[in-house]
């Protein structure tokens, strides 16, 4: 089954405003990560949060981590026309796993001008 | 960080020929991974690739399909085999580094397989 659920699938908001994204995960993690995506090419890899850490910033960039709930949030701050792409959650369950990355469906982020 | 490229970019391929797709990374790492990204769905991984053994391949990816190579810390190949229209998949990269005290992974531009 899918290790990662993401919600919404698609969101499409106003620049400057906030986008929110939620990712939950089923099995233990070493640690969870973001990355986007821009029109079906390469991965960027935005942040990446330990399971001991519970909050983390870079830059416009606000992510949680739930382990309790099993579940992350990626807030995007005053978002950009250049936002506009999808973002995946991807888990890493360490151990005999370690650096294997589990993908979340994705949320499809549009923000219009 | 790592700076990967991938050739080729994207190409179209008839049914039953084989496609090799190269992985360069600026760096020498341990671990390189191959996943698919078929059209509208998220990244499946197919298998790990460690210098100097044998490809470690997921579930439902086998290495008669999938032949993996890794001659060295900072190159592979991925050869999708006897290929299908149902092989139209992106197909990315990836390496894991150490950043700080935890470990990041950086992916490939991708490469865009459509089969005829």
């Amino acid at each position: 089954s899918q290790q990662g659920e993401e919600d919404p699938q698609a969101l499409s908001i106003q620049e400057g405003e906030n986008a929110t994204m939620n990712c939950s995960y089923k099995t233990s993690i070493n640690n969870l990560q973001w990355y986007r995506q821009n029109s079906g090419r390469g991965l960027v890899h935005l942040i990446l949060i330990r399971s001991n850490e519970r909050e983390k910033h870079s830059g416009r960039l606000r992510v949680t981590l739930d382990t309790s709930k099993k579940s992350s949030s990626l807030l995007i701050t005053a978002s950009r026309a250049a936002d506009t792409a999808s973002y995946f959650c991807a888990t890493d369950a360490g151990g005999t796993s370690y650096g294997k990355l589990t993908f979340g469906q994705g949320t499809i982020l549009t923000v219009h001008p | 960080s790592a700076v990967i490229s991938q050739k080729p970019s994207r190409d179209i391929c008839q049914r039953g020929t084989s496609l090799t797709i190269q992985c360069q990374v600026d760096s020498q790492v341990t671990m390189m991974f191959w996943y698919r990204q078929q059209p509208g769905q998220s990244l499946t991984l197919i298998a790990t690739a460690n210098q100097g053994s044998e490809a470690t391949y997921e579930s439902g990816f086998v290495i008669d399909k999938f032949p993996i190579s890794r001659p060295n810390l900072t190159f592979s190949t991925l050869t999708v085999s006897n290929m299908s229209p149902e092989d139209s998949s992106i197909y990315l990269c990836s390496v894991e580094v150490w950043e700080s005290s935890y470990n990041e992974q950086f992916f490939g531009p991708g490469t865009r397989l459509t089969v005829l």
